[in-house]
């Protein structure tokens, strides 16, 4: 099955900075990877998704980058706000599948 | 807005004790999940379902069961509730790939 690697598990940046997180994924089949966001007491929310066919997409500060070959893709976000403050996950699957696989998560915190 | 409403927020069972989770979606979703999410383990699917009745394992089913009687429903079961069932429980609904969490079930077995 497939296999979600997702690093740093945790990240601090100053306020204003970028945050970088990257996940690999191990089955070449996979073709669609969504990123979600969980606040504390909150479940996930899709941020930002990403299909095979394109190698970048933005929306106004989170971007996210794929690299089909090596099996990789990013989530970026500049200018980081304390409220980008979160839990971030990765994912991958078929398009065709019905569950994805999440990477561990990594933990965010913007500080001011 | 579609909403994903978990009966419980917080729930503290005894060990052995029959558990229920419940999770209720209103967007007429075919796809329901349920995931444990445990600190430094992530999201680990526990067992999902694609249509009324119908129910796949996960990647970590032992010990829970599921039942989906209704399309707007999906039951978690843990016959036998046990300590390292301790987690927070989170359920989602999709019409394909883009999910809707719950807000998590945090259940605590002691």
């Amino acid at each position: 099955g497939e296999n979600v690697e997702q690093h740093p598990s945790t990240l601090s940046v100053q306020e204003g900075d970028s945050a970088v997180i990257k996940c690999t994924y191990s089955d070449s089949a996979s073709n669609y990877f969504p990123w979600y966001k969980q606040e504390l007491g909150k479940g996930p929310q899709l941020i930002i998704d990403i299909r095979s066919n394109v190698g970048e997409k933005k929306d106004q500060r989170i971007a996210v980058t794929l690299n089909k070959t090596a099996k990789h893709f990013s989530l970026h976000i500049t200018e980081t706000q304390p409220e980008d403050s979160a839990v971030y996950f990765c994912a991958a699957s078929e398009d065709s599948g019905y569950a994805l696989n999440f990477g561990k998560g990594t933990s965010l915190l913007v500080t001011p | 807005d579609v909403k994903v409403t978990q009966s419980s927020r917080y729930l503290v069972k005894r060990t052995g004790e029959k558990v229920f989770l419940e999770c209720v979606q209103d967007m007429d979703h075919e796809n329901m999940f349920w995931y444990r999410q445990d600190p430094g383990l992530g999201l680990r699917l526990i067992y999902f379902s694609y249509d009324v009745k119908m129910k796949e394992k996960g990647d970590i089913p032992e010990g829970y069961s599921v039942s989906r009687e209704k399309k707007e429903r999906f039951s978690l079961i843990l016959e036998s509730a046990s300590t390292n069932q301790t987690s927070m429980y989170l359920c989602a609904s999709s019409p394909g790939l883009f999910y809707t969490f719950g807000s998590g079930t945090r259940l605590t077995v002691v």
